[in-house]
């Protein structure tokens, strides 16, 4: 089945600072990523869509300039959260469509990372 | 507007029982998808199951059942015979054809398994 990985799967980072968060399709490729954000004991929320080649798509109240997302080939994406905040503290999940959106839209999600910030 | 409700916050039943998991969604496409996951402790979220808009039919798979009804617009997960192993938190999710493939997670279910 298509694997989605995820590196780190858990980073402490102190206030400030950035981090980066990578999500990769080990078998498939994918023009579309997506990454979500979950807080605990909430759902899933969709953060951006993440297209190879090009900018990505931020959903209302994300800020682009703070979660930097790059999608430089067919099988990598990458999100970074830039000077991170303890309430940037949260759980990050990708994931990733092998067809063409609308064909049948089963995405397949990485394991997610956790970040904590100090 | 797309929207999925889960109006169980959290669900506690003991071994053996059976325990359905109610999803309500809300879109103005056509043609959409649905889904279920689950969320163990650990986090990854694991695939259910993907119904599309054309297809009403059950399903049943295992000990697990799902009951789409595009009148009432829900789609409704049944464990059968639950166990422990099931506790998890459970989504139910929505996906719209013209949407780009993206997303729309209901609140969520904690279900609780007891031995």
């Amino acid at each position: 089945g298509a694997v989605v990985s995820q590196h780190p799967s858990r980073v402490i980072c102190k206030s400030g600072t950035s981090v980066k968060i990578e999500c990769r399709s080990l078998d498939f490729q994918a023009t579309t990523m997506f990454w979500y954000r979950q807080f605990p004991k909430q759902s899933l929320m969709l953060m951006a869509t993440s297209n190879e080649g090009s900018k990505a798509t931020y959903e209302q109240g994300v800020e682009k300039d703070k979660f930097l997302i790059n999608h430089a080939s067919l099988t990598l994406s990458t999100l970074t959260v830039t000077s991170a905040h303890p309430e940037d503290s949260s759980f990050y999940i990708c994931s990733a469509l092998p067809g063409l959106a609308g064909v049948d839209n089963e995405q397949f999600f990485g394991p997610g990372t956790r970040l904590t910030v100090l | 507007a797309q929207k999925v409700t889960q109006a169980q916050t959290e669900i506690s039943v003991v071994e053996k029982e059976d325990v359905t998991l109610d999803c309500v969604y809300e879109t103005r496409d056509t043609t959409y998808y649905l889904f279920w996951y689950k969320q163990p402790p650990s986090g990854e979220l694991v695939f259910l199951i993907r119904r599309n808009s054309f297809d009403e039919q059950n399903e049943i798979s295992g000990r697990y059942s799902w009951n789409f009804q595009k009148s009432t617009s829900s789609f409704n997960f049944t464990i059968t015979a639950s166990q422990v192993v099931d506790s998890a938190v459970y989504f139910c999710a929505l996906s719209e054809r013209n949407q780009g493939g993206k997303l729309i997670f209901g609140q969520g279910t904690e279900l609780s398994v007891k031995p």
